[in-house]
């Protein structure tokens, strides 16, 4: 059973580039999410989905782009990478709980630097 | 103000010692509590997991909550090595939607043997 995985582990990009980090879970959650971990400002949402085809924004979702095609892919897209986007991106998934409880999995992360 | 707040440290304690780490928050609504470990260069992983208030137990770790104080506990008896990592607080309240979820910014504790 091997959760989240997520690809790339490292890349580094140039101003202007576009990339894909590719986001795939095997348990069978509807929800699935990203975030980007940055010093001092903790896990902040990127964008989100509570099944295919149903996506949404979160807290910082400018430059980034999502689609949920199967229930297990979530890919995030980055347009124009941008310098500010060089962070720590991390993918986690859940089963709705229907009371609220957000248990998160978590990928092992994608490091990226936008250079 | 943030949502919740969490004491970045670092934090560096003698292997044995008490831990204890913390996080407040703002929001009364809050009724599901975790702390997250996250060892270095990898993603967090859920540690404990607590609803409304009271303690919960699970090996040589103790979650506590006080709903009155807006206070959330995180202890570590016995302390060893292998506990340094960054420690996030978690919270979420009943029936808010898929990504009503804040976290703190973590506290890094590292464990000298």
């Amino acid at each position: 059973n091997a959760g989240v995985t997520q690809t790339p582990k490292f890349q580094v990009l140039k101003t202007g580039q576009s990339m894909t980090l590719q986001c795939a879970q095997d348990m069978n959650h509807e929800y699935m999410s990203w975030y980007r971990q940055d010093p001092g400002m903790g896990l902040r949402l990127i964008h989100y989905s509570v099944g295919a085809g149903i996506t949404d924004q979160g807290e910082v979702p400018n430059g980034y782009n999502v689609s949920r095609s199967t229930t297990e892919d979530f890919p995030l897209r980055l347009l124009s990478a941008a310098p500010s986007q060089t962070s720590v991106y991390f993918c986690a998934s859940r089963q709705p709980t229907g009371s609220g409880a957000n248990v998160l999995t978590f990928g092992a992360g994608s490091r990226l630097t936008v250079l | 103000q943030k949502e919740v707040e969490q004491d970045p440290g670092p934090l560096s304690v003698p292997e044995g010692a008490i831990v204890s780490l913390n996080c407040t928050y703002s929001n009364s609504a809050f009724q599901y509590f975790m702390w997250y470990r996250q060892y270095s260069r990898k993603g967090p992983e859920l540690l404990m997991y607590t609803y409304s208030s009271g303690n919960k137990e699970d090996g040589r770790f103790t979650a506590q909550v006080d709903k009155s104080s807006k206070y959330i506990s995180l202890f570590i008896r016995d302390s060893q090595p292998s506990d340094s990592a960054t420690y996030l607080c978690a919270m979420s309240a009943l029936g808010t939607g898929a990504n009503n979820l804040f976290f703190g910014t973590g506290t890094r504790l590292t464990v000298i043997p």
